[in-house]
């Protein structure tokens, strides 16, 4: 299955600044995902990532508030912008193989204070 | 894609097989169903996956219905390393099959 590098793993920030996540590939791949997961929950997608064109968004997330950049097939990053308490959780890239479905970063755990 | 249904919390003895039961009842007929772990906060991680019939690994057996409505995974003999959430998705084989949404899981707690 795919290696994903994700990085930060967990960073502690102020509330109003902004936090960059960066997720690489080891291989070419089409689609990359963008997952948070708030504490105690399940996973929800913030947006689908395709290379070359603008990220997909689901309800409730907005691109001012989770830019995301796609500038190649291996590479992707999500911004959590203008940081509140409310966006501390784990952010989760990942990317769709066909013999193994996802494949997950390890995660950036956010906390902002 | 189709929803899932799991029940939120399961126990199982150390050694003995647990059997962690999924609804699907809404797939379609190219969907597969995948089955993912996650353990304490760590990035999720496959299991196994089955379109109709049982499939075995190194890790789990996936037993599915014949109507494809249910499926089972079977952890034979459960460790304590096994306690995580584990998520049943239904999804499109093709890696551009896009989106799949995860439920709640079940927490499975493994006891010595």
């Amino acid at each position: 299955s795919a290696v994903i590098s994700q990085k930060p793993s967990r960073d502690i920030c102020q509330r109003g600044t902004s936090l960059t996540i960066q997720c690489q590939v080891d291989s070419q791949v089409t689609m990359m995902f963008w997952y948070r997961q708030q504490p105690g929950q399940s996973l929800t997608l913030i947006a689908t990532a395709n290379q070359g064109s603008e990220a997909t968004y689901e309800s409730g997330f907005v691109i001012d508030k989770f830019p995301i950049s796609r500038p190649n097939l291996t590479f992707s990053t999500l911004t959590v912008s203008n940081m509140s308490p409310e966006d501390s959780s784990i952010y989760l890239c990942s990317v769709d193989r066909t013999n193994y479905g996802y494949t997950f970063g390890s995660g950036t755990r956010l906390t902002v204070v | 894609d189709a929803k899932t249904t799991q029940p939120p919390s399961m126990d199982c003895a150390e050694g003995r097989a647990a059997n962690l039961p999924c609804n699907h009842s809404t797939i379609s007929g190219n969907e597969y169903v995948y089955w993912y772990r996650q353990i304490h906060s760590q990035g999720p991680q496959y299991i196994i996956h089955g379109l109709k019939n049982n499939e075995t690994n190194e890790m789990a057996s996936l037993i599915i219905t014949e109507d494809r409505k249910s499926s089972t995974l079977i952890l034979p003999h459960a460790t304590l390393r096994d306690t995580a959430v584990y998520y049943c998705i239904v999804r499109g084989y093709n890696t551009n099959a896009g989106k799949s949404t995860f439920g709640d899981g079940t927490t499975l707690t493994v006891k010595p």
